[in-house]
């Protein structure tokens, strides 16, 4: 059974920090780009970053560029999202998955003082 | 970043036929194909058919997924209560490099 579970979402103060972790499994983890999108409340699915099979090939969204950094590790079939400088307008369900094939239930990032 | 194009909204009756459009460019779904996406309030997102219009398993044979030029469609059959939710069309686009979303159609079922 394909399962991908995020973890590591909680209430933090604006310019704070969070470490986002997606475990992946039931399916070949090697095959497949990673990402993470966001969701704010009532509003649309927002692209967040990819990272290759590899881990070595990245991409983000300008909003997060140079805040965010996604990782994996293809030992443990494990994405991270590492998250500094978080902003109010960071808050949002934070899902990790392929996008197009398989996603994750979500983990809730609160940023507020 | 710029994202694909869906109507807001759409109502159709029980048992009747809906078709969902999504609009992009030649950097997006022209080239990369689109993925549909369901989401019911308070849920994650499922993917109802991938970039190469396949529905996963366990997805409706109701569901059906195209795409002509620069636009994808979705057409669910005999519509059922079940299947009042947002629709959201995905695409990788080449010269973002990275995911565009549209904004989602909400669809209701009389």
């Amino acid at each position: 059974e394909v399962q991908v579970v995020e973890s590591g979402g909680g209430l933090v103060k604006p310019g704070g920090s969070l470490r986002l972790s997606c475990a992946a499994s039931g399916f070949t983890f090697t095959n497949y780009w990673m990402h993470w999108v966001r969701q704010a409340p009532g509003k649309g699915l927002l692209w967040v970053a990819r990272v290759d099979n590899a881990g070595s090939g990245t991409s983000y969204a300008d909003s997060v560029k140079g805040r965010f950094t996604i990782s994996r590790d293809n030992d443990k079939n494990t994405v991270y999202l590492q998250m500094n400088s978080l902003r109010v307008e960071d808050t949002a369900v934070y899902y990790c998955g392929t996008v197009f094939e398989m996603w994750g239930q979500g983990t809730m990032v609160t940023v507020s003082s | 970043q710029a994202g694909l194009t869906q109507p807001p909204s759409m109502s159709k009756g029980l048992g009747q036929t809906a078709t969902l459009t999504c609009t992009g460019n030649s950097n997006n779904v022209g080239n990369q194909g689109a993925a549909w996406l369901q989401q019911h309030q308070g849920h994650p997102p499922k993917v109802l058919s991938s970039r190469d219009n396949r529905r996963p398993s366990g997805i409706s044979e109701r569901f059906f997924a195209s795409r002509s030029g620069n636009t994808a469609s979705l057409t669910i059959t005999g519509l059922q209560p079940e299947d009042e939710a947002d629709y959201c069309c995905s695409a990788w686009d080449s010269s973002l490099n990275g995911v565009v979303f549209g904004g989602g159609t909400k669809l209701t079922v009389l």
